[in-house]
């Protein structure tokens, strides 16, 4: 199946740093998500993004959908300890019966 | 709050065993999703049901099976356990239409076949 692209695989920041991840795709999706798994449980959606272009903002976490709709982004400003954790992208197509496309992950870890 | 709920945390099984997996939400959603959870390959979809007693394979049905015979409830069933489906399993639940992205997920069993 498609796949979204992640990379690196895992990332090691100091805390009070700012991290960026970017995802992308060979294909255009309508709608980009970003979903955080925190260790021992199961995702939990972070931010939904619906038109190119779209900047959203949650506390300290910032995302965007790109213009092409091929990519997005996602940033957290001022790193703490338990944003720890596995930070996956996914991507919808119109008429694809809410089934979404995920990237592989990336893997943050924060050192205090 | 959406709640969806699997019936284990942990599991081990033996080789050629018939596994059940139990999802449950109480959410009143249309949409259910099982995934697997593999380190370094991400979520792949292995089945999903848009309505009760319906079924769509995902990206890698094979060795696996479901049932849905209530709204609530999305059971994966392996009919004989390999030791390649050693891996985390993760439910989870959406509604149809509008916010229909918005997948709430259960916290995953870790299923172990020896």
């Amino acid at each position: 199946g498609q796949q979204l692209n992640q990379s690196p695989q895992s990332m090691f920041i100091q805390e009070g740093e700012d991290v960026s991840m970017n995802c992308t795709s060979s294909s255009i999706f309508n709608t980009w998500l970003w979903y955080k798994q925190d260790p021992g449980e199961g995702p939990v959606l972070l931010i939904a993004l619906y038109k190119a272009g779209e900047l959203t903002s949650n506390g300290r976490l910032t995302a965007q959908f790109g213009i092409t709709r091929k990519d997005s982004f996602l940033n957290i400003s001022a790193s703490i300890p338990s944003d720890v954790g596995i930070y996956f992208c996914a991507g919808l197509h119109t008429g694809a019966n809410s089934k979404l496309t995920f990237g592989k992950g990336i893997t943050l870890s924060v050192r205090p | 709050d959406v709640k969806v709920t699997q019936s284990s945390r942990y599991l081990v099984k033996r080789t050629g065993e018939k596994v059940f997996l139990e999802c449950v939400q109480d959410m009143d959603h249309e949409n259910m999703f099982w995934y697997r959870q593999d380190p370094g390959l991400g979520l792949r979809l292995i089945y999903f049901s848009y309505d009760v007693k319906m079924k769509e394979k995902g990206d890698i049905p094979e060795g696996y099976s479901v049932s849905r015979e209530k709204k609530e409830r999305f059971s994966l069933i392996l009919e004989s356990a390999s030791t390649n489906q050693t891996s985390m399993y993760l439910c989870a639940s959406s509604v149809q239409g509008p916010s229909a992205e918005t997948q709430y997920f259960g916290p995953g069993t870790r299923l172990l076949v020896l």
